[in-house]
C-alpha cells in the first residue's frame, strides 16, 4: 500500500523557517517524481514545487521561488521542504504528492501536515 | 499563473448527472492533454479521478469521466451516488512555464 505521511507541521512567525519532511512506504521511491501541494484554510489547492526522481530538476511557482527548497534522501526514503523567510499567506495545510507513472498528474496524496505563520 | 475556472458549486438528485467544467487558457488547458481532476471529501487528501484528459486511474468508477474542447475541460459524473458528495478540483500542467495550475474547485452536492 502506498503511503505519504507529512510531518514538521506546527506554528512558525513571520520571517521564520520550518523543514517539512515526507515518509514514503509501499512503492520505489527512488524511481518517482514528487511534488509539494499545499491548501490554504476553507481554499483550494495550490501547486508549489517539484522535484524529480534524482533530485536534479526542480521547479517553483512563482510565490514560494526563492523562499522554499523542495529536496529528497532517497536513501532514507524521504521527501523534504525547507520554508524560509515565511509570511502569514504561506499558511496552509502542505500535501507531499507523487507524480504518477504516465507523469503530469498526481497519483497519490498525503494527508497533509498544518503550517501556521503568525505573530 | 492563475487559477484555471471552475463553477463554485454544481449539485444533482441521486441517479442523475452533473458536469464540471475548468477553463484555463491556450497555455494550459488548451495547448496540452494533461488535464487532471481529483475528487477531496472533508478532511481527507484529494483523490486521483481522471488524467489525461479522460483516462480513469483502476478503481475509479466508469460513472466518472472527462472531455475537452479548446481551452475548457469537463468532468461528468453519471449515475449520481451519495459518496459523490465532495470537492472536485481539475489540474493542467501549463508547459510554457513547466508549472502546475489548480482549478479553484467545484463543491458537489447530492441532493
Amino acid at each position: 500500500e502506498v503511503k505519504l505521511v507529512e510531518s514538521g507541521g506546527g506554528l512558525a512567525q513571520p520571517g521564520g523557517s520550518l523543514r517539512l519532511s515526507c515518509a514514503a512506504s509501499g512503492f520505489t521511491f527512488s524511481s518517482c517524481k514528487f511534488h509539494w501541494v499545499r491548501q490554504a484554510p476553507g481554499r483550494g489547492l495550490e501547486w508549489i514545487a517539484y522535484i524529480s526522481s534524482s533530485g536534479n530538476t526542480i521547479y517553483y511557482s512563482d510565490s514560494v521561488k526563492g523562499r522554499f527548497t523542495i529536496s529528497r534522501d532517497n536513501a532514507k526514503i524521504s521527501l523534504y521542504l525547507q520554508m524560509n523567510s515565511l509570511r502569514a499567506e504561506d499558511t496552509a495545510v502542505y500535501h507531499c504528492v507523487r507524480e504518477g507513472a504516465d507523469d503530469y498528474n498526481f497519483d497519490y496524496w498525503g494527508l497533509g501536515t498544518l503550517v501556521t505563520v503568525s505573530s | 499563473q492563475s487559477a484555471l475556472t471552475q463553477p463554485p458549486s454544481a449539485s444533482g438528485s441521486p441517479g442523475q448527472s452533473v458536469t464540471i467544467s475548468c477553463t484555463g487558457t491556450s497555455s494550459d488547458v488548451g495547448g496540452y492533454n494533461y488535464v487532471s481532476w481529483y475528487q477531496q471529501h472533508p478532511g481527507k487528501a484529494p483523490k486521483l479521478m481522471i488524467y489525461e484528459v479522460n483516462k480513469r486511474p483502476s478503481g475509479v468508477p466508469d460513472r466518472f469521466s472527462g472531455s475537452k474542447s479548446g481551452n475548457t475541460a469537463s468532468l461528468t459524473v453519471s449515475g449520481l451516488q451519495a459518496e459523490d458528495e465532495a470537492d472536485y478540483y481539475c489540474s493542467s500542467f501549463t508547459g510554457t512555464t513547466l508549472k502546475y495550475v489548480f482549478g479553484t474547485g467545484t463543491r458537489v452536492t447530492v441532493l
